[in-house]
């Protein structure tokens, strides 16, 4: 299947500053990517939905102003968590829509970023 | 998008096929059906995914009940590495997003 990276896989960063996570498809090229938010022992929860060369859309109740999502190109998409707190300590996971013809797409995930925030 | 409904936790012994149920009864007629599962600490890795007729792919084979309201992901030989949490989402073809129910958490047991 397709693979997507992420960087980095993990972080530790003092409270107040921002941290940068990058999200790359590998060996496709990626209009759509996705990002999650996965805290312990519970599922995936959808941030936002990273439209390349446009806007992201943001989930309700999902700070756009904090979580800053760029897509600049087919391969790329970036999540900065800003002024990060010790709350948003968590596991995020972006994923990029992989489209085949038939009309059908999947979804591949990355293997995650662990932020933890001091 | 139509809800999922799977049991919170099975086991299955090594060796022996798999077989995850998934209920998604209010799903219509364009939404398809995926699997994914999620070893510990690690990104969901998609497994299979259908619409009305059966799949079966190298991982795992995905039966789709005739009025589509429930599904079966099998995996035939179970492996102790086949130890995840399962997923089981429903998504229109032209929609975007996956939202993740709550999966089912396999253990293979030796």
């Amino acid at each position: 299947g397709a693979v997507v990276s992420q960087h980095p896989s993990w972080v530790i960063c003092k409270s107040g500053t921002s941290v940068k996570i990058e999200c790359r498809s590998l060996d496709f090229q990626a209009t759509t990517m996705f990002w999650y938010r996965q805290f312990p022992k519970q599922s995936l929860m959808l941030m936002a939905t990273s439209n390349e060369g446009s806007k992201a859309t943001y989930e309700q109740g999902v700070e756009k102003d904090k979580f800053l999502i760029n897509h600049a190109s087919l391969t790329l998409s970036t999540l900065t968590v800003t002024s990060a707190h010790p709350e948003d300590s968590s596991f995020y996971i972006c994923s990029a829509r992989e489209t085949r013809q038939g009309g059908t797409d999947t979804q591949y995930f990355g293997p995650g970023t662990r932020l933890t925030v001091l | 998008d139509a809800k999922t409904t799977q049991p919170p936790s099975m086991d299955c012994a090594e060796g022996r096929a798999a077989n995850l149920p998934c209920n998604h009864s209010t799903i219509s007629g364009n939404e398809y059906v995926y699997w994914y599962r999620q070893i510990h600490s690690q990104g969901p890795q998609y497994i299979i995914h259908g619409l009305k007729n059966n799949e079966t792919n190298e991982m795992a084979s995905l039966i789709i009940t005739e009025d589509r309201k429930s599904s079966t992901l099998i995996l035939p030989h179970a492996t102790l590495r086949d130890t995840a949490v399962y997923y089981c989402i429903v998504r229109g073809n032209t929609g975007n997003q996956f939202y993740f129910g709550t999966g089912t958490s396999l253990t293979v047991i030796p």
